[in-house]
């Protein structure tokens, strides 16, 4: 069974670098298929973040892209997203997923607040 | 960015209704779309991946429909477990977009 795991601080000063890694379980990134970070504000909707392949290829966001980078060690079986510059609107829950056709397999999810 | 138009946003129903949701996509995405369930709380799940395919273990009074910009989600008899928020997202081309959400609430 496939699992992925959030971790990283639940808090983050305004300003400051965001950095969240997923560890993946029953599953070897090096395998294949993509993998994504999304965010939920609370209350909010979904929205992706990015996503990466497992040799290293990656999609951002857009609205994100200048402030994010995704990596990935295999060697480790996970992934990590770092967004910088952080600011009150960065506050969500952060989910990472393993994107095959759609996200078939996503992590619990990850709260962090964005406060001084 | 393609842009997916979700409706309604939110909706009332009885257990034993029939329901659908659509989602209008901003331009074609041939079947390159999938709906999620999401509950208080918890991660959204997967039911539906290629416009209609049924993700394995999910209940078959979901089903989708739909090609090119609009696609449906029916639920064919509402269930207690079913009154959650849905969203769609495509995945044809990134940025990857989802839906704004339907949230279904107990009549």
């Amino acid at each position: 069974q496939v699992q992925l795991q959030e971790s990283g601080p639940g808090l983050v000063k305004p300003s400051e670098t965001l950095s969240l890694t997923c560890a993946v379980s029953g599953y070897s990134i090096s395998s294949g298929y993509y993998w994504g970070w999304i965010r939920q504000p609370p209350g909010k909707g979904l929205e992706w973040i990015g996503s990466i392949y497992h040799s290293g290829s990656t999609y951002y966001n857009p609205s994100l892209k200048s402030r994010v980078t995704i990596s990935v060690d295999t060697s480790k079986n996970q992934f990590s997203l770092k967004l910088s510059s952080v600011t009150a609107a960065d506050t969500a829950v952060y989910y990472c997923a393993r994107e095959v056709v759609n996200f078939d397999y996503w992590g619990q999810g990850t709260l962090v607040t964005v406060s001084s | 960015a393609i842009q997916m138009t979700q409706s309604p946003s939110s909706l009332s129903a009885s257990v034993g209704d029939r329901v659908t949701i659509t989602c209008r996509a901003s331009q074609g995405i041939r079947n390159d779309l999938g709906w999620y369930q999401q509950k208080p709380g918890k991660a959204p799940k997967l039911l539906i991946y290629a416009a209609s395919s049924l993700q394995s273990g999910v209940p078959s009074r979901f089903s989708g429909s739909g090609s090119g910009t609009d696609f449906t989600l029916t639920i064919s008899s509402l269930q207690p477990e079913d009154f959650a928020t849905y969203y769609c997202l495509q995945d044809y081309n990134y940025p990857l977009t989802f839906g704004q959400g339907t949230k279904v609430e107990i009549k």
